[in-house]
């Protein structure tokens, strides 16, 4: 069964810096292709990251430049590197896996991340 | 900008009520629309793919219809564990949600 359990969210100030992790189990993230995406307060569904099985990675315009994705195959973890974080930051952020149909078919229960002084 | 829009964007209704929620897309996107549920317990579910595919496990009171621009999502009998937060999606674009609840 797949399972993708998010953590490492929380409260950090603006300009700060938060890795949230996604482990997985069930499957293999190493040949899966994978993304990030983030809910705010009240909001709808926003895509952040993919990474495909390739390693080749993508980003939204809104965190080009600030956000990385990332996988540690020997944990089978993904993770989401999260720099100069601003206020409109503050989300759920979901791990999902993405599949050859432009489906995401597996997602995780979500972290929260609130950027606030 | 491409752009889905979803409507309504809540909607009130009895078990066992036809629950119809539509989705369209500012250009052509030939099939490529997916449907998922969110349960209020932040539980996100895929349940159609390919505008008309019911994903494996799901109910099969679900159905998706529609092509090119405008597609739908049918509930045909609402039961209470449908309650939550639907949305259309195409590649990296979501619709606006519709919130389902019951009577």
């Amino acid at each position: 069964e797949v399972q993708l359990v998010e953590s490492g969210g929380g409260l950090i100030q603006p300009g700060g810096s938060l890795r949230v992790s996604c482990g997985a189990s069930g499957f293999n993230v190493s040949n899966t292709d994978m993304s990030w995406l983030r809910q705010a307060p009240g909001k709808g569904l926003e895509w952040v990251s993919f990474i495909y099985r390739d390693g080749s990675t993508y980003y939204a315009d809104s965190v080009v430049g600030r956000f990385t994705i990332s996988r540690a195959n020997s944990r089978n973890t993904l993770y989401l590197q999260m720099n100069t974080l601003r206020a409109e930051d503050t989300a759920v952020y979901y791990c999902a896996t993405w599949r050859g149909s432009a489906a995401f078919d597996s997602w995780g229960q979500g972290t929260l991340v609130t950027v606030s002084s | 900008d491409f752009q889905m829009t979803q409507s309504p964007s809540s909607l009130s209704a009895s078990v066992g009520d036809r629950v119809t929620i539509t989705c369209k897309a500012s250009h052509d996107i030939s099939n490529h629309l997916n449907w998922y549920q969110q349960t209020p317990g932040r539980v996100t579910n895929l349940l159609i793919y390919d505008a008309t595919k019911l994903e494996t496990g799901v109910p099969s009171r679900f159905s998706g219809s529609g092509s090119v621009s405008d597609f739908t999502l049918t509930i045909s009998s609402l039961q209470p564990e449908d309650i939550g937060t639907y949305y259309c999606q195409l590649y990296g674009t979501f619709g606006g949600g519709t919130k389902v609840e019951i009577k």
